[in-house]
């Protein structure tokens, strides 16, 4: 089946470690994106790719950094810059020829910083 | 800039009770507009979507939503709530600069009571 696939489900670290979420796609898509979610705040856009070796900072890229080497991997870094970490993270894809817009969720990873 | 304003935080509905859950978007051009619901500690899943074809639009598991432009509104509705419909539900917008990506608004936790 295809489908995006985040890991670790939950993931713990210690302040002042970068930690890197993983996310992968097998739908062939090209464009990919990283979204951070609070409660009551909706989805952030933290950054985004619409090509291979290609990458766009979204609205809270501060702190978080991304690679796009293969079109099927989207990895997202979250630094010791993050100052407020601990959240519920969303890969996202999309294709371009497909319906406008439209999104393919994965099923996320909630990091915990303390 | 668009925008996606999602009127109730919460919303509270008795089994086979009427479902509405409301959206209002701002966009300087046409929009594309989706719902997404995303059930606990999961990513999200496509609701609906318009496609400007139909003002009414068919989803899954039974919601609808109308499109109205006069309004601004893109409310999501099921006739009768059932249990497995307790969730969050997400209205997106698309965005009108050159990111191809989704605004989306805050979200509505739909709680459904026996």
């Amino acid at each position: 089946d295809g489908g995006i696939t985040q890991s670790p489900k939950y993931l713990f670290r210690k302040e002042g470690q970068n930690v890197t979420l993983s996310c992968e796609q097998n739908l062939n898509h090209d464009a990919m994106y990283w979204y951070r979610q609070d409660p009551g705040q909706g989805l952030r856009l933290i950054y985004y790719s619409q090509i291979v070796n290609d990458f766009q900072k979204g609205d809270i890229a501060e702190g978080y950094s991304v690679s796009r080497e293969k079109k099927e991997s989207f990895p997202l870094t979250v630094t010791s810059a993050q100052k407020n970490p601990t959240a519920f993270y969303l890969c996202a894809s999309r294709d371009q020829t497909g319906f406008p817009y439209e999104q393919y969720f994965g099923p996320g990873t909630r990091l915990t910083v303390t | 800039a668009q925008s996606v304003t999602q009127l109730g935080s919460h919303v509270s509905v008795s089994e086979g009770a009427l479902v509405l859950l409301r959206c209002n978007y701002s966009s300087s051009v046409p929009p594309y507009l989706f719902w997404y619901v995303q059930y606990p500690n999961q990513g999200l899943q496509l609701l609906l979507k318009y496609t400007s074809a139909a003002t009414l639009v068919k989803g899954i598991n039974g919601f609808e939503a109308e499109f109205k432009k006069s309004e601004t509104s893109f409310h999501l509705t099921k006739p009768s709530a059932h249990m497995s419909d307790a969730a969050e539900y997400f209205c997106a917008v698309s965005s009108d600069t050159g990111r191809r990506a989704l605004t989306f608004g805050s979200g509505t936790r739909l709680q459904v009571q026996p």
